[in-house]
């Protein structure tokens, strides 16, 4: 039981790039989410998901694309990178949408 | 915006009980006080929660003041692993109402 995994561990893109921010879970979890954490501040939702093939936006989603087609993962696209996207993502899941969150262990982004 | 006040840092001596204030007022009355912790740059870890009444497990206890206004979480026997930063969270049903503010960086010292 791996918990909840990210990959990359770290990523280094140039504005304009694209990439994606892998998360995947082997607790069956129905609930999955992306925060971002900037330096001094506490982590912001980006997008979560209540079930596969439901998503939905959170605090801050622009610039960031979401799906879940299957319960385990739930990647994170940036399809154009910019230097404010520069932060730490962190995906986090739970057993259903009110239960507690586990977290993976980051992806530590720099947009040059 | 974080619905909850914590101080942004606190020291305990290694083997003390380490007691985290968080003030949240406007808390309503469907609305859990949460708590997690992040250890350095970990992703958070889940500790405890609550709605009314107090609760214990294996890692803290939370205590809740009767009129829900404010809590303290307690690390009985705290170690040096323990240093962290703590969040506070106050959310209702869903999980995407969780907002996270700063927290208090807890330093535990031998």
């Amino acid at each position: 039981n791996a918990g909840v995994t990210q990959t990359p561990k770290f990523q280094v893109l140039k504005t304009g790039q694209s990439m994606t921010l892998q998360c995947a879970q082997d607790m069956n979890h129905e609930y999955m989410s992306w925060y971002r954490q900037d330096p001094g501040m506490g982590l912001r939702l980006i997008h979560y998901s209540v079930g596969a093939g439901i998503t939905d936006q959170g605090e801050v989603p622009n610039g960031y694309n979401v799906s879940r087609s299957t319960t385990e993962d739930f990647p994170l696209r940036l399809l154009s990178a910019a230097p404010s996207q520069t932060s730490v993502y962190f995906c986090a899941s739970s057993y259903r949408y009110n239960s507690p969150l586990h977290f993976g262990n980051g992806t530590r982004l720099t947009v040059t | 915006d974080a619905k909850t006040t914590q101080p942004p840092s606190m020291d305990c001596a290694e083997g003390r009980a380490a007691n985290l204030p968080c003030n949240h007022s406007t808390i309503s009355g469907n609305e859990y006080v949460y708590w997690y912790r992040q250890i350095h740059s970990q992703g958070p870890q889940y500790i405890i929660h609550g709605l009314k009444n107090n609760e214990t497990n294996e890692m803290a206890s939370l205590i809740i003041t009767e009129d829900r206004k404010s809590s303290t979480l307690i690390l009985p026997h705290a170690t040096l692993r323990d240093t962290a930063v703590y969040y506070c969270i106050v959310k209702g049903v869903n999980n995407n109402d969780m907002r996270f503010g700063a927290g208090t960086r807890l330093t535990v010292k031998p």
